[in-house]
């Protein structure tokens, strides 16, 4: 069955340090990928997304995160965390096409501590 | 205003009573979807739908039932509420281009006890 690993349930790091978050996924088709964050007692919401072209993707906040097609993964990065950082970080693929198999799978969540 | 609401957005209640979570998005995406999410666990599938009239079973759907007569309305239910249901849950749809971003609403937290 198709999964996503997130590799570090908790990660706990000082600011100004670089962050990196693995995401690996399994399926063999075509996928479009995301990052979510979720900051402590809100909603979900996108911090990034990949489909198609440059495989570096840029979304908000300063992170970014690599799609590399041959290692399954999509992970996350951002080269100086703030303590406003904190947050729970979901990856999630979905597979293609849209139709009756279309599946959305998540990631188990990081939870990222920024200690001041 | 746009977007997907969820109410209410907190709810206690007792073992064994019927509760209903309502959804409702602006948008008329068709792909809708309940979640739940627990600690240690991430979000989880109960339900989701494809358009009005069609549902299908998610990654825990036992215990829960779901409608969805309208696009835009998609409310969950549980039938006769169980402790282990206590968590939060989170209603999503789909916008319907590439790359099929999903949109949450703002969750209901539910506790039984």
């Amino acid at each position: 069955a198709q999964s996503v690993s997130q590799h570090n349930h908790h990660v706990i790091l000082s600011e100004a340090a670089s962050l990196e978050l693995g995401c690996n996924y399994s399926y063999g088709g075509t996928v479009n990928l995301f990052w979510y964050v979720q900051y402590p007692g809100q909603h979900l919401q996108l911090l990034l997304k990949y489909f198609s072209g440059d495989p570096l993707v840029k979304g908000i906040k300063g992170f970014e995160a690599e799609f590399i097609k041959s290692k399954f993964s999509f992970n996350l990065r951002k080269p100086s965390v703030q303590w406003s950082d904190t947050a729970e970080y979901f990856c999630a693929v979905t597979t293609l096409p849209m139709d009756s198999n279309y599946q959305l799978i998540w990631g188990a969540g990081t939870k990222l501590i920024i200690k001041p | 205003d746009a977007g997907i609401t969820q109410s209410p957005r907190y709810k206690i209640t007792e073992t064994g009573r019927q509760v209903t979570l309502m959804c409702h998005q602006t948008w008329s995406h068709s792909y809708m979807f309940w979640y739940r999410q627990d600690l240690g666990h991430g979000l989880r599938l109960i339900y989701y739908s494809a358009a009005a009239d069609i549902t299908d079973k998610g990654e825990v759907p036992d215990g829960y039932v779901v409608s969805r007569s309208k696009t835009e309305n998609f409310p969950l239910t549980l039938e006769s509420a169980t402790r282990s249901q206590t968590s939060v849950y989170f209603c999503a749809s789909i916008e319907p281009l590439e790359p099929y971003e999903q949109y949450f609403g703002p969750g209901t937290r539910l506790t039984v006890t």
